[in-house]
């Protein structure tokens, strides 16, 4: 059973950088794409960005200058760091994994398996 | 972005009604879309994925159908379990984007 841990502070100060990391067990990193999304307090979800495990991201347009995501498969940890923050920033962080569903047009990308979610809240 | 706008934000309605919530796409996905359910204070669960096939664990109760712009999650027979938000997501084109969410409560 795969299970998805996130980690890292709750609070963090305007104008700093948010560092979150998801830990990845019971299953290995292949061929799915790891993700992260947000819910802020009583809204809706979020898509952050996505590594496929071989290293290649893509981000959310409106937090691309932004955000990085990195994997570490010795580790089997995925890590989130959103820099700038600001009061909208405060939201629930998941990370969840994306498997691969294969047809014949392509793969695509599912999110079957999700963290708890870790609250990060930005003030000073 | 592909943007997805469910309807209705809120539904009413009692154990054992049936209830469809739609999902509409800004361009067309084919079929490339899954339905998700979240309960207060939890992580999401997934539902459908490929706009019609049900996740491994999910009554039969749940099924979605549709392709190209207009989709439908429907409950067959609403249990007491299944008060909840529920949300679509397109899965055809970064950037991955959700709907804003149907929020189904206890008549």
């Amino acid at each position: 059973q795969v299970q998805l841990q996130e980690s890292g502070p709750g609070l963090v100060k305007p104008s700093e950088t948010l560092s979150l990391t998801c830990t990845v067990s019971g299953g290995s990193l292949s061929s799915s794409y790891w993700t992260w999304i947000r819910q802020p307090p009583g809204k809706g979800l979020e898509w952050i960005g996505s590594i496929y495990y071989s290293g290649s991201t893509d981000y959310s347009p409106s937090l691309k200058s932004r955000v990085t995501i990195s994997v570490d498969t010795s580790k089997n940890q995925v890590s989130l760091k959103l820099s700038s923050v600001t009061a909208a920033d405060t939201a629930v962080y998941y990370c969840a994994r994306g498997a691969g569903h294969y047809y014949s047009s392509g793969v695509y990308y599912y999110f079957d398996y999700w963290g708890q979610g870790t609250l990060v809240t930005v003030s000073s | 972005d592909i943007q997805m706008t469910q309807s209705p934000s809120f539904v009413s309605a009692s154990v054992g009604d049936r209830v469809s919530i739609s999902c509409r796409a800004s361009q067309g996905i084919v079929s490339w879309l899954a339905w998700f359910q979240q309960k207060p204070g939890k992580a999401p669960k997934l539902l459908i994925y490929g706009a019609s096939s049900l996740q491994t664990g999910v009554p039969s109760r749940f099924s979605g159908s549709g392709s190209g712009t207009e989709f439908t999650l429907t409950i067959s027979s609403l249990q007491p379990e299944d008060f909840a938000t529920y949300y679509c997501q397109q899965a055809n084109t970064f950037p991955w984007t959700f709907g804003q969410g149907t929020k189904v409560e206890i008549k």
